[in-house]
């Protein structure tokens, strides 16, 4: 089955502690996105990439880092620098071919990163 | 910038009741508008999509019409049931915001049996 996967589902930290999420895709897609979503609000965009070896910063991306090495992958890092990590955080990845028509983005189960 | 306002919740209905979520957009050029669902606990799943003015996008019952004449793309069903209770959220994506999408702040609805 063609789609994207998140490790761990749920995620506990000390504070202080860096701690990397996992993002995988087999949809052959080109741009992976990270998302971050507060307790009754909308995503907000930390990073994003639309080509392997290169990312660009998101509205948030201060305390997070990321790398694309592989296309199908795109881990986040939040570093001990993030003031407030806990939240759930979200990967998407979409088609960025003309031919693929509204570059639509699919997403992840999502994590749950509680630091405490 | 580009934008989306959709209407604030959280909405409840009874089963079989009627559900519009109003979402208006700002954007420059020709967007491609998206309504996306949230069950508890999970990531967003695409729910339908119109690419171009006049478009129709549908999936389970659920509607929505790209208006360009009134920047809007509400989200409509005809009788709602309890498996429906998610969070709703509109969004653009764009050429000149570099195909990235930009959300709406999600509706939150609870369908009652």
């Amino acid at each position: 089955d063609g789609g994207i996967t998140q490790s761990p589902k749920y995620l506990f930290r000390k504070e202080g502690q860096n701690v990397t999420l996992s993002c995988e895709q087999n949809l052959n897609h080109d741009a992976m996105y990270w998302y971050r979503q507060d307790p009754g609000q909308g995503l907000r965009l930390i990073y994003y990439s639309q080509i392997v070896n290169d990312f660009q910063k998101g509205d948030i991306a201060e305390g997070y880092s990321v790398s694309r090495e592989k296309k199908e992958s795109f881990p986040l890092t939040v570093t001990s620098a993030q003031k407030n990590p806990t939240a759930f955080y979200l990967c998407a990845s979409s088609s960025i071919l003309v031919t693929s028509g509204s570059y639509e983005q699919y997403f992840g189960p999502g994590t749950r990163l509680t630091v405490t | 910038g580009d934008s989306v306002t959709q209407m604030e919740g959280p909405v409840t209905l009874s089963e079989e009741a009627f559900l519009t979520i109003n979402c208006t957009y700002t954007a420059t050029g020709y967007p491609s508008l998206f309504w996306y669902v949230q069950y508890p606990g999970e990531g967003l799943q695409l729910l339908l999509k119109a690419t171009k003015a006049d478009d129709k996008g549908s999936n389970k019952g659920f509607e929505a019409t790209y208006r360009k004449e009134t920047t809007s793309f509400h989200l409509e069903k005809g009788s709602v049931q309890v498996s429906d209770s998610a969070v709703y959220f509109c969004a653009l994506s764009a050429p000149s915001n570099d195909y990235k999408l930009s959300f709406g702040a999600g509706t939150t609805v609870t369908v009652r049996a």
